[in-house]
């Protein structure tokens, strides 16, 4: 059975860093190209970041270019999204998905809570 | 770059059918046959339903259907039942492997 679990969500005061994780199982990690997904609290979806099967490519949307980092480690089957000099509007759910089609993401993690309030 | 639109909100009685737009550019929905669906109830995380346009995974019902003309992706979805109510994202491949999602719209079934 395919699970992905993210954790490390919490609160942080504005300029902080925090760094989430998502744990993979149930299927071959190092095979798939992976995303980050955020919701905000009462908002729609929007995609943060993704990264290539070896991480040798990286892909960002403008608002959290050179403050978050997303990166990977196949040998643990864990997907990580390092946030820096992070910002109230970084206030949301972070989802962890799997990109198993061109487009689309069929396995969704359950979602951390970030929160950044001083 | 805007999120794609979508109408905020949608309904239809169980039975009938629904359609969702999503409407962007030929810079994203019209360039690309990159478009998805995804259906999200509240507190939960948001479950494909749609892939490449028209795709449907494995699992999903056929009463849920995709297509797209021009710049306008749209999502039907017929013989509504109650566990259809939900909010309905699309989501376009908008170039150099970055993704955009619309702003959703919530479908009520009366």
């Amino acid at each position: 059975e395919v699970q992905l679990v993210e954790s490390g969500g919490g609160l942080v005061q504005p300029g902080g860093s925090l760094r989430v994780s998502c744990a993979a199982s149930g299927f071959t990690f190092s095979s798939y190209w992976m995303n980050w997904v955020r919701q905000a609290p009462g908002k729609g979806l929007e995609w943060v970041a993704n990264i290539k099967e070896d991480g040798s490519q990286k892909y960002y949307v403008d608002s959290v270019k050179g403050r978050f980092t997303v990166s990977r480690d196949n040998a643990k089957n864990s997907l990580y999204l390092q946030m820096n000099s992070l910002r109230g509007e970084d206030t949301a759910v972070y989802y962890c998905a799997r990109a198993g089609f061109t487009s689309g993401c069929d396995f969704w993690g359950q979602g951390t809570r970030v929160t950044v309030s001083s | 770059q805007s999120a794609l639109t979508q109408p905020a909100s949608v309904s239809g009685s169980p039975g009938q059918s629904i359609t969702i737009s999503c409407t962007g550019t030929s810079s994203d929905v019209g360039g690309y046959n990159y478009v998805s669906w995804y259906q999200q109830h509240p507190g939960k995380a948001p479950k494909l339903m749609i892939y490449d346009v028209s795709n449907r995974p494995s699992g999903v019902s056929n009463r849920f259907s995709g297509s797209k003309s021009g710049n306008t992706a749209s999502l039907t979805i017929s013989g509504l039942q109650a566990e259809d109510e939900a909010d309905y994202y699309c989501s376009s491949y908008i170039g150099f492997n970055t993704w955009m999602f619309g702003g959703g719209t919530k479908l009520t079934v009366l």
